[in-house]
C-alpha cells in the first residue's frame, strides 16, 4: 500500500446524477494530485492543491469540482457527467511541490458513465 | 502532442529474459521518472533519474538518460512474471512544481 486510499473503487453512474470521489493520504505530505487516466491515453493532471490551495487547473470542465477541506483529503465532485468522462480517476500526494518530490498514488477509481 | 513517448507499445517475453522500454521527450527537462502501473491499479513510483545524470540503478533495474537525444530507457533484469505491468516515463519540466507529464505507457508481460 502507498498510504494513499480512495473510495469508492467502482462507481457506475447516470448522466444526471451527482456522485463524489473521495482521497485521503495517510503520509504528512502537503500537497495532492487529481488525475484522469483514459484508455489509451496519456494520464492526464486535472488538479493540484497545495496547502488546501488549488495551485493548478488544467482545463477540466466545471462539472468537475474539486475539493480540499485540508492537507489529507480530497475529493472530486461530479455532476451532469458525459460517457467520455468514463476513465479511471487517480489520486496522487507528494510531501512538497519540489522538482524532484515522488508522487505516491492511490489504488483509483473506476468511474463508467451511462 | 505529448511529452513522453514509449516504445514499444507493448511487450512480451519470458522469464529469466531482459525486458528494455524506451522514452523520448520533446522539451527540456529537470528529471525523468519511471513508474509502474499493475492493471486497474494506481501507479508506483521505480527511480528518478537528473538530467545531469546518465545511469541510475536500483535492483534488477537500470536506468540511462541521454539528454542529447532527448532519451530515456529502462531496463528489467532476469524478468519475473509478478513484473507484468505497464511501464510509464514521465518527465518534470525545468520550472517549479512537481507535474509530472506522462507518456502512454509500454505494457509488459512476463510469462513462466
Amino acid at each position: 500500500e502507498t498510504g494513499v486510499t480512495q473510495t469508492p473503487r467502482h462507481l457506475v453512474m447516470g448522466m444526471t446524477n451527482k456522485k463524489s470521489l473521495k482521497c485521503e493520504q495517510h503520509l504528512g505530505h502537503n500537497a495532492m494530485y487529481w488525475y484522469k487516466q483514459s484508455a489509451k491515453k496519456p494520464l492526464e493532471l486535472m488538479f493540484v492543491y497545495n496547502f488546501k490551495e488549488q495551485t493548478e487547473n488544467n482545463s477540466v470542465p466545471s462539472r468537475f469540482s474539486p475539493e480540499c477541506p485540508n492537507s489529507s483529503h480530497l475529493f472530486l465532485h461530479l455532476h451532469t457527467l458525459q460517457p467520455e468522462d468514463s476513465a479511471l480517476y487517480l489520486c496522487a500526494s507528494t510531501q512538497g511541490t519540489g522538482i524532484t518530490d515522488t508522487q505516491y498514488f492511490g489504488p483509483g477509481t473506476r468511474l463508467t458513465v451511462l | 502532442s505529448q511529452q513522453g513517448e514509449e516504445d514499444p507499445q507493448a511487450l512480451s517475453i519470458q522469464e529469466g529474459e531482459n525486458a528494455t522500454m524506451n522514452c523520448s521527450y520533446k522539451t527540456s527537462i529537470n528529471n525523468l521518472q519511471w513508474y509502474r502501473q499493475n492493471s486497474g491499479r494506481g501507479l508506483v513510483h521505480l527511480i528518478l533519474i537528473r538530467s545531469n545524470e546518465r545511469e541510475k540503478h536500483s535492483g534488477r533495474l537500470r536506468v540511462t538518460l541521454d539528454t542529447s537525444k532527448k532519451s530515456s530507457s529502462l531496463l528489467i533484469t532476469a524478468s519475473r512474471a509478478a513484473d507484468t505491468a505497464s511501464y510509464f516515463c514521465a518527465t518534470v519540466l525545468n520550472q517549479a512544481g512537481t507535474a509530472l507529464i506522462f507518456g502512454k505507457g509500454t505494457t509488459l508481460s512476463v510469462s513462466s
